[in-house]
């Protein structure tokens, strides 16, 4: 079955470099892959969709980048903020009906 | 809209205790889903819905039943707490089933079993 891994070290970061998130997946490569953030005591929310065939996704600070051939999705945030700080989420549809999600990858900005 | 709203946020129960984890939501999103989060396991799915009427089993089921007699509510309901369901638990919603669907997430409950 499909799995999805993401770093479970937490990463730490200076205050305006670009923080780099992974998420790998075995097997075939999922079509879409969606990407969460969650912060301590509160339910993921959703930032991006990226699709199979796109190689790359903007919105604001935030870019995903989708590599079939590294069965890899990458997750950047430029400039980053203290405020970015939080566990984040790469996910892949499950046989249709739900998410299969990784365990996630905290952030840590500092000043 | 308030969105998917749970209650409670913290429950304590003792083991062998029944109790109800209420979710409901109010964008008329036709799925609704029940997972738990556990520390190095990641969110994984419990019971999910694609219609009032219609359930079916995630990842995890065993202790858990849920029903939907609404498009809105969803409960999830633990017949017989064992301390392994101490866990965060999270609802969500989608307006359709399909990958693409971005899910919405309740603010969760946690759930302590002595």
């Amino acid at each position: 079955s499909q799995k999805i891994e993401q770093n479970s070290e937490a990463l730490n970061i200076q205050e305006g470099k670009t923080a780099t998130l992974t998420c790998n997946y075995t097997n075939y490569s999922p079509a879409y892959l969606q990407w969460y953030r969650q912060d301590p005591g509160r339910g993921p929310v959703f930032l991006l969709l990226i699709r199979e065939n796109e190689k790359e996704k903007r919105k604001e600070r935030l870019k995903v980048t989708f590599d079939t051939t590294l069965k890899q999705s990458l997750f950047h945030i430029t400039a980053s903020q203290p405020a970015d700080s939080a566990t984040y989420l790469c996910a892949h549809p499950n046989s249709g009906y739900a998410l299969n999600f990784g365990k996630g990858t905290s952030l840590l900005v500092t000043p | 809209n308030a969105g998917v709203t749970q209650t409670p946020k913290f429950q304590v129960l003792k083991t062998g205790q029944s109790m109800t984890l209420q979710c409901a939501q109010d964008m008329n999103h036709e799925y609704m889903s029940w997972y738990r989060q556990d520390p190095g396991m990641g969110l994984r799915l419990i019971h999910y819905s694609v219609g009032a009427g219609i359930t079916d089993q995630g990842e995890v089921p065993n202790g858990y039943n849920v029903s939907r007699s609404t498009t809105e509510d969803f409960p999830l309901r633990l017949l017989s707490a064992a301390p392994s369901q101490t866990s965060v638990y999270f609802c969500a919603s989608s307006y359709g089933r399909k990958g693409t669907d971005t899910q919405y997430f309740g603010p969760g409950t946690r759930l302590t079993v002595l």
